[in-house]
């Protein structure tokens, strides 16, 4: 059981330039979440899917885009690189929970560490 | 929106108790949750609290009181391998979403 997996784990791209981000699931949850992680500032969500086929924002959406059209997939692209966007990126993962009470713990992959030149 | 307040760093010698503390303004609250995270690693589920009070989970308990928007989560035993970040998050109302304090870095030293 695999949990959540995001590829690549690394990358270094100059600014300007175009990628994606893929995190993998394979827990059938329907709840999907993309953060960046910086120094000093905690997890901060970009966007989120409540499931396959729906993507809302977060607090920082700004110049990233995500799509899920596969349950198990969620993908945050990059359209034009910039500094400010050197991060490292973690992809979650949580199900719909029962009731009042539900916990709906989030899984983290082990992240994806970007640097923008 | 959330705004959640946790120290920046500790340390603690091995076999020792430390607590961290965890301070939250919320426009809504459904739950609070606290993370392990070792250095270039992914944050993994300690604990999680909904109602006032406190939860215990071996070497580990949390405790929340939500009337003054206060959390604390307790590590005894203090074990090398407990050196890590530890985030406290609150779930909010809507879509299950989560919001981050900045971690606490705890160093426990020989």
């Amino acid at each position: 059981n695999a949990g959540v997996t995001q590829t690549p784990k690394f990358r270094v791209l100059k600014t300007g330039q175009s990628m994606t981000l893929l995190c993998a699931q394979d827990m059938n949850h329907e709840y999907m979440y993309w953060y960046r992680q910086d120094p000093g500032m905690g997890l901060r969500l970009i966007h989120y899917s409540v499931g396959e086929g729906t993507t809302a924002k977060g607090e920082v959406p700004d110049g990233y885009n995500v799509s899920r059209l596969k349950k198990q997939n969620f993908l945050l692209g990059l359209e034009s690189a910039a500094p400010s966007q050197t991060s490292v990126y973690f992809c979650a993962s949580s199900k719909v929970g029962q009731g009042k009470r539900a916990k709906n713990i989030q899984y983290f992959g082990a992240g994806t560490r970007l640097s923008v030149l | 929106g959330q705004n959640i307040d946790q120290p920046t760093e500790m340390t603690a010698t091995e076999g020792a108790i430390v607590q961290i503390n965890c301070t939250y303004q919320t426009s809504g609250f459904n739950g609070l949750f606290w993370y392990q995270q070792h250095a270039g690693e992914a944050p993994t589920f300690l604990s999680y609290n909904v109602l006032d009070g406190l939860e215990e989970k071996g070497r580990f308990s949390s405790f929340l009181s939500r009337s003054k928007g206060y959390s604390y989560l307790l590590l005894k035993e203090l074990q090398m391998k407990d050196s890590a970040s530890y985030l406290c998050a609150v779930k909010g109302r809507v879509d299950y979403k989560l919001s981050f304090g900045a971690g606490t870095t705890v160093t426990v030293r020989a």
